[in-house]
This record gives C-alpha cells, sequence and structure tokens, in this order.
C-alpha cells in the first residue's frame, strides 16, 4: 500500500526558515513523480513542483519558481518542500502527492504551516 | 499555463437526485499518445483530496460507480447519478497535461 507521511504541523515567524519532509513507502520510490499542492485557508488547490527522485528534476510552477526549494532523498524515500525566508502569506495547508496507478492517486495528510509575529 | 474553469461553483442537491460539474480548458488535454489528462478529485471537509476519475473516464479503485467522467478535447463533465450524502465536499477538476498543472476553482456539492 502507497503511504505518503508528512511531517508536523509548524508555527513560525516571518523571515524564518522551514525545511517540511513527505516520507514515502510502499512503492519504488525514485521512479514515480512527486510533487507539492499548496492550499491557502479556504482556498483551492495549487500545483507548487514536481521532482523525479531517481535523478532530482524538478519542474516548478511559475508562480513558486525562485520562492521555494524542493528535493529529494532516495536513501530515505523522501521528499522535502524549503523555504529561506518564510512570509505571512506562506500560511497554508502543503500536500505532497504522487502517483503509481494513474494521475496523482496517493495523498499526503497535509502540514499546516503558520506563519505570524 | 493552461486554464482550467469549473461551473458551477456551488451545487445543493437533494439525496438521490443526479448532479453535474463542468469543466473547461484553455487548451486541448488530448496527448499525443491518445489519453486525455483530464482528472477529478473530491476533498471532503477536513481531508486531503481523493482521486475519484482519471485520464476523462477511467474510475479509481474503490470510487463507487454513481461518479462518471465525460468529455473531450477542451470540455469535460463529472456526473453523480444519484447523489448520496457522503458525497458532500468539494469537487476539483485537475489538466495534467502540460506542467504547471493546474486545477479548476472548485464546486461544493452541499446536500440539501
Amino acid at each position: 500500500e502507497v503511504q505518503l507521511v508528512q511531517s508536523g504541523a509548524e508555527v513560525k515567524k516571518p523571515g524564518e526558515s522551514l525545511k517540511i519532509s513527505c516520507k514515502a513507502s510502499g512503492y519504488n520510490f525514485p521512479i514515480y513523480w512527486i510533487g507539492w499542492v499548496r492550499q491557502m485557508p479556504e482556498k483551492g488547490l495549487e500545483w507548487m513542483g514536481i521532482i523525479y527522485p531517481s535523478d532530482s528534476d524538478t519542474r516548478y510552477s511559475p508562480s513558486f519558481q525562485g520562492q521555494v526549494t524542493i528535493s529529494a532523498d532516495k536513501s530515505v524515500s523522501t521528499v522535502y518542500l524549503q523555504w529561506s525566508r518564510l512570509k505571512a502569506s506562506d500560511t497554508a495547508i502543503y500536500y505532497c502527492t504522487t502517483g503509481t496507478v494513474s494521475g496523482y492517486d496517493s495523498w499526503g495528510q497535509g502540514t499546516l504551516v503558520t506563519v505570524s509575529s | 499555463d493552461i486554464v482550467v474553469t469549473q461551473t458551477p461553483l456551488s451545487l445543493s442537491v437533494t439525496p438521490g437526485q443526479p448532479a453535474s460539474i463542468s469543466c473547461k480548458s484553455s487548451e486541448s488535454l488530448l496527448n499525443s499518445d491518445g489519453k486525455t489528462y483530464l482528472y477529478w478529485y473530491l476533498q471532503k471537509p477536513g481531508q486531503s483530496p481523493q482521486l475519484l476519475i482519471y485520464e476523462l473516464s477511467g474510475r479509481f479503485s474503490g470510487v463507487p460507480d454513481r461518479f462518471s467522467g465525460s468529455g473531450s478535447g477542451t470540455d469535460f463533465t463529472l456526473k453523480i447519478s444519484r447523489v448520496e450524502a457522503e458525497d458532500v465536499g468539494i469537487y476539483y477538476c485537475m489538466q495534467g497535461a502540460d506542467f504547471p498543472y493546474t486545477f479548476g476553482q472548485g464546486t461544493k456539492l452541499e446536500i440539501k
């Protein structure tokens, strides 16, 4: 069974850095694209970027290019989403998602990031 | 980016009645491999999104057969033949034809 388990909720101040994680299990992690989706409070879903863990090929949505960094560690089957300087507007739930059957069919439970002074 | 537009944004349905959601894309989602990369997701309250329909009309494992997807090119429809109470939530269509993938705005389904 495919499982994506995300790290816990975070409360940060503007300007701080943050790295959240998504640990995958139950499938061959390196050979499936895995991505991050943002959901701001009471808003819809937005793709941030995707990564192919086998060679770390990464693609960012233009809205998020330069704002975040997506990385993967094959040795621990984990993908990361990182900010160097958080803003209040980064307050959101972040989901990791991958697809081993068709489309993006497996989702993590979400990580709530709250950025407030 | 491919723009995806959903209508309506909200829907109130009596249990047992049908429901239909429309999704339009700014470009064709038909790929040269013959597949149409249009997906439907349901996000139930307080939960992560769950895949209902893949590649236009494929029903994902465990999804009841009252859910069906149809359409072609740039116009798509999700139909629920008989709405049940457990179907409440927000429905999103998503194009997976070209990155950045994009979601529609979402359609909130409530039960009358």
